[in-house]
């Protein structure tokens, strides 16, 4: 258990639907991050949140978007969905922003999108 | 795109030790290479991390060459609990993003 948790663990949903993915990071962890991992492309970096700021971005979608909430929880929201969407979403946390500070991830949420 | 190389699949017995090579020819001075496995589509799991010196922990060690242009994670005394994918990652200086590439495959056999 790596202390990061991911709500919900499915979802299963049409095209041009909008989701909300949630997750809390490990106590005391600033720093969140997102990953999508689909069949064909991997394992890919989509955002990042220190302290409720935005950081990073990596290849997130304009109908996809972010926040870090003041608890540090952070949420994911998938809008318009595509059957391509369909894939697994991990959240990661780590202490801070430094190379140095190792990410957790959680169990992830699978998408469904049809 | 990722910096580092590694075997598609490697295959070990039970009980044998597992030694999991990486190239990272490209890597710069103060960038870390971290290890990380993923067991079916569970989430990636943290094993371990270094920069020059090699490194030990519970799970695993980590040997980086002296010339930190290759790098090689054992696990001791492998289990079947251990057959997952292992992405060897260096760690983009002034970024804090994971850059997975496609890993290796063990496989551990009976």
């Amino acid at each position: 258990d790596s202390g990061v948790t991911q709500t919900p663990k499915h979802l299963i949903t049409a095209t041009g639907q909008r989701v909300t993915l949630r997750c809390s990071p490990r106590s005391g962890d600033l720093s969140v991050y997102w990953y999508q991992q689909s069949l064909d492309q991997g394992l890919q970096f989509l955002i990042q949140y220190y302290n409720g700021e935005e950081r990073a971005k990596g290849n997130i979608l304009e109908r996809f978007s972010a926040q870090q909430f003041p608890d540090l929880h952070s949420e994911l929201n998938l809008s318009s969905l595509e059957l391509g969407d369909s894939a697994l979403y991990f959240c990661a946390s780590s202490l801070g922003t430094q190379s140095s500070y190792e990410q957790y991830f959680g169990p992830g949420t699978r998408l469904t999108v049809t | 795109d990722a910096k580092t190389t590694q075997p598609p699949s490697m295959d070990c017995a039970e009980g044998r030790a597992a030694n999991l090579p990486c190239n990272h020819s490209t890597i710069s001075g103060n960038e870390y290479v971290y290890w990380y496995r993923q067991i079916h589509s569970q989430g990636p799991q943290y094993i371990i991390h270094g920069l020059k010196n090699n490194e030990t922990n519970e799970m695993a060690s980590l040997i980086i060459t002296e010339d930190r242009k290759s790098s090689t994670l054992i696990l001791p005394h492998a289990t079947l609990r251990d057959t997952a994918v292992y992405y060897c990652i260096v760690r983009v200086t002034n970024t804090d993003k994971l850059i997975f590439g496609t890993g290796t495959r063990l496989q551990v056999f009976p």
